[in-house]
């Protein structure tokens, strides 16, 4: 069954350092997502991505933040200087149409110390 | 209160018995889905439920929406231990845009 896959499965950073999160979405999903979950805490919605460009994004995707896909099956969430409240779980997720079921990948745990 | 607003924070039961959650939002919503979260894993798809349907089944999951109420609720019957974990649920708000909303989640747990 296809499924998203992230890598990798944990980072462990210096803060001030920047991340670069991976994930291969479901090969025929158009819409692309990414999501993070601060230990205990709920799941916030960062950024979704259709057509090659941002479709919308949250106050917590400031200009730290930035998205890619760089390829056909490739998309990516980059930290500029991280800071250690982005210590979280990182998850992709895609879909095949916007307002339907998205499916998630494992998650990317970031430690920032 | 914030969008997606699941009660009761934390619910355990006997194995066999029904578990219910309920899901409460703010917002017009486009539909609302239900995710399952095993500790420190993934999120699973577990159903969804467009805007304009009342009611949903797949397997031992029973979901209804209550759009005049702002509302949803996941039934699981016959629970299993298996079913340990948090569930959430999730809209997608009607505003344009393509993002889903998550609840701060019930944490289920069935014992044996």
């Amino acid at each position: 069954e296809p499924e998203v896959t992230q890598t990798p499965s944990h980072q462990v950073t210096q803060m001030g350092q920047e991340v670069i999160l991976r994930c291969v979405p479901i090969s025929n999903h158009l819409y692309f997502y990414w999501y993070r979950q601060i230990l205990g805490q709920k799941v916030e919605f960062l950024v979704s991505f259709y057509n090659n460009e941002i479709s919308e994004k949250s106050e917590i995707f400031d200009d730290q933040f930035s998205v890619e896909r760089p390829d056909g099956s490739n998309f990516t969430l980059k930290i500029r200087s991280t800071k250690l409240e982005d210590s979280a779980m990182y998850f992709c997720a895609s879909g095949s149409l916007g307002y339907n079921e998205a499916f998630f990948g494992q998650g990317t745990r970031l430690t920032v110390v | 209160s914030q969008q997606g607003e699941e009660d009761p924070q934390a619910l355990s039961i006997q194995e066999g018995e029904n578990a219910t959650m309920n899901c409460s939002y703010k917002t017009s919503i486009n539909n609302l889905q239900w995710y399952r979260q095993n500790s420190g894993r993934g999120l699973v798809h577990l159903i969804l439920i467009r805007s304009n349907e009342r009611e949903k089944h797949s397997g031992r999951l029973r979901v209804t929406l209550d759009t005049s109420k702002k509302s949803s609720s996941l039934l699981i019957t016959a629970s299993r231990a298996a079913d340990t974990a948090s569930y959430f649920c999730a809209t997608e708000p009607n505003t344009g845009g393509f993002k889903t909303i998550f609840g701060a989640g019930t944490r289920l747990f069935v014992k044996a």
